[in-house]
């Protein structure tokens, strides 16, 4: 499984873009780069996911480098309520079912 | 709601008890997980079931037996607990993502495990 490295802490405004790196310099060609976030004590949510091309969504953006060992989470405009730990995974696989694994995340606190 | 309904919320257990905890969801998914989050940890992989098949054991201890009698179902039978088994254990399932684009995992809200 490839491996990701986050920061273990960012602090960011609200109402300003909050910007979170990752590191996974191992991943391979066809593995795909998914985010989750975790709000304190509740069960991860899915963000957003991407294999090459840059993705957007409601809820963030996803910038993953060309040549795929970094990628950023960009929250556009941050509000209280996306102080969580976000978390940076690269997705693999075990007989079919899809295999993910959480390393330390991104506490992220956004500050009024 | 995510769609996934863990039961109970919260149990405190002694260890010589035996307890179960219940997982299900109706999303249609064939996949299943359980996840132990431990205190200022991260979230560690337990079991993978895939149509109701064992996939993965992630070097779990006995005292944890999981089960899952459909791909709608999933138990977490737990027995002889430690102290140091006290946990938010997460449920989660997701789709077969062969031909599929967008496999998100969806997670319960957990049990929140006391072993005392």
């Amino acid at each position: 499984d490839a491996k990701t490295t986050q920061p273990p802490s960012m602090d960011c405004a609200e109402g300003r873009a909050a910007n979170l790196p990752c590191n996974h310099s191992t991943i391979s060609g066809n593995e795909y780069v998914y985010w989750y976030r975790q709000i304190h004590s509740q069960g991860p949510q899915y963000i957003i996911h991407g294999l090459k091309n840059n993705e957007t969504n409601e809820m963030a953006s996803l910038i993953i480098t060309e040549d795929r060992k970094s990628s950023t989470l960009i929250l556009p405009h941050a509000t209280l309520r996306d102080t969580a730990v976000y978390y940076c995974i690269v997705r693999g696989f075990i007989q079919g079912a899809q295999k993910l694994v959480f390393g330390q995340g991104t506490r992220l606190t956004i500050n009024p | 709601e995510t769609g996934v309904t863990q039961t109970p919320r919260h149990l405190v257990m002694g260890m010589t008890n035996k307890k179960s905890l219940k997982c299900e969801q109706h999303l249609g998914h064939n996949a299943m997980y359980w996840y132990k989050q431990s205190a200022k940890k991260p979230l560690e992989l337990m079991f993978v079931y895939n149509f109701k098949e064992q996939t993965e054991n992630n070097s779990v201890p006995s005292r944890f037996s999981p089960e899952c009698p459909n791909s709608s179902h999933l138990f977490l039978h737990l027995h002889t607990l430690q102290p140091e088994d006290s946990a938010l254990y997460l449920c989660a399932s997701s789709q077969d993502p062969a031909g599929l684009m967008n496999t998100e995992a969806f997670f319960g809200q957990g049990t929140r495990l006391t072993v005392v």
